[in-house]
């Protein structure tokens, strides 16, 4: 079956202009996750989103936003990009089971932003 | 709060070297844990998992037991080849919480 896709894979954009990622999941995940990955910080969680809506949340200002539509798929946004942002930016499905013994996320290859 | 602490890396290994690279972990409840790996411009792969205490997970070669007294869950490799060059992160998920607490990655250099 096919993977999780992530569009675009690489962009640049300058200061102070927004951004938007997409993330088609596997079929039939309900869950999908954005986790930013950058050098110093490592993998952050951003945000996780269940049947369309926010379930989780993490330590990211309110600039970074997302959303998923009726099929599960996802867009985040990032608004007034800072340098700060460039980040490859890694999304993740699942069946979003939370009270399975593992729920294994399966990974795209990321979207590669840079911001200058 | 949960974390994840891994080796700092880079591991530099020659071919057919035994390989570990250890994690420990900090959890308010009972975890599951994995091992991911990440190649050279991709993005992560599940390696291996395991979800209760004294579990061994494998794939590949690769092997870890989880170990809730001393609450680790080391990755080892008996010989490592060249294509296992790459960057591995030790990783938790807590019932109720669907998201995955990733340790800061360990990266991984064979040479032949």
């Amino acid at each position: 079956k096919a993977g999780v896709t992530q569009t675009p894979r690489y962009l640049i954009k300058t200061r102070g202009q927004q951004v938007t990622l997409s993330c088609s999941p596997i079929s039939g995940h309900r869950s999908v996750s954005w986790y930013q990955q950058t050098p110093g910080q490592g993998l952050q969680f951003l945000f996780e989103y269940f049947s369309e809506t926010q379930r989780n949340k993490g330590n990211f200002p309110g600039r970074f936003s997302g959303r998923q539509f009726s099929n599960s798929r996802s867009e985040m946004n990032v608004s007034t990009l800072e340098l700060g942002d460039s980040a490859l930016y890694l999304c993740a499905s699942s069946l979003g089971h939370r009270d399975a013994g593992a729920n294994v996320l399966t990974f795209g290859a990321g979207s590669r932003l840079t911001v200058l | 709060g949960n974390s994840v602490t891994q080796m700092e890396g880079p591991v530099t290994l020659s071919e057919e070297a035994f390989l570990t690279i250890n994690c420990t972990y900090t959890a308010t409840g009972y975890p599951s844990l994995f091992w991911y790996v990440q190649y050279p411009g991709e993005g992560l792969q599940l390696l291996l998992k395991a979800t209760k205490a004294d579990d061994k997970g494998s794939n590949k070669g690769f092997e870890a037991t989880y170990r809730k007294e001393t609450t680790s869950f080391h990755l080892e490799k008996g010989s490592v080849q060249v294509s296992d060059s790459a960057v591995y992160f030790c990783a938790l998920f807590l019932k109720g919480y669907s998201t995955l607490t990733f340790g800061k990655g360990t990266m991984l250099l064979v040479s032949p």
